[in-house]
């Protein structure tokens, strides 16, 4: 079935360093793709999305490209801040009737000042 | 801006009480879903609904169930809480149209089950 692997967290980074969060993933068909992001004590907020292959999302200077070829979407971000201390989620779409999301576990990200 | 309500930020139950969880949606959106969200299992959907009247289980809908007599409204009830169902419950919800299937989030209700 399909399924979601993102690395493990937490990601501790300085501030102004470059982030990547890998995010690869297993589906029939052809999924849309997402980032979601969730700031302490707040619900998921989307973050980007990308639904065909090669398309790059981008959103608040995050970035993802759907890497067909090798089943990936890593986030990654050019200079990180501390307010972007967040959990990062990768997930997709089940597509079809039932829209499903299928979620990875989450990468906590912390910047340092 | 898509807004996705929930009726408490934090709720303390006894075990054995009834509980309802509200969620309500803005932007006449076909599907709205349940989740929970633990340490280190990331969020597993409870119940998903596509249409008023509509349910269908998600990953983990023992100990749940779902309501959804309006198109804005889905509330997740816990029949008789349990302390294991102590946790962050997500509402969402997403447009069946345009093919993306993106969804939108409530803030979320943390639920204390004593």
């Amino acid at each position: 079935g399909n399924s979601v692997t993102q690395m493990e967290g937490p990601v501790t980074l300085s501030e102004e360093a470059f982030l990547t969060i890998n995010c690869t993933y297993t589906a029939t068909g052809y999924p849309s793709l997402f980032w979601y992001v969730q700031y302490p004590g707040e619900g998921l907020q989307l973050l980007l999305k990308a639904t065909k292959a090669d398309d790059k999302g981008s959103n608040k200077g995050f970035e993802a490209t759907y890497r067909k070829e090798t089943t990936s979407f890593h986030l990654e971000k050019g200079s990180v801040q501390v307010s972007d201390s967040a959990v990062y989620f990768c997930a997709l779409s089940g597509g079809g009737a039932t829209n499903k999301l299928i979620f990875g576990t989450g990468t906590l990200l912390a910047v340092q000042p | 801006d898509v807004k996705v309500t929930q009726s408490s930020r934090y709720l303390v139950k006894r075990t054995g009480e009834k509980v309802f969880l509200e969620c309500v949606q803005d932007m006449d959106h076909e599907n709205m879903f349940w989740y929970r969200q633990d340490p280190g299992l990331g969020l597993r959907l409870i119940y998903f609904s596509y249409d008023v009247k509509m349910k269908e289980k998600g990953d983990i809908p023992e100990g749940y169930s779902v309501s959804r007599e309006k198109k804005e409204r889905f509330s997740l009830i816990l029949e008789s809480a349990s302390t294991n169902q102590t946790s962050m419950y997500l509402c969402a919800s997403s447009s069946s149209s345009g093919g993306l299937w993106a969804q939108y989030f409530g803030p979320g209700t943390r639920l204390t089950v004593l």
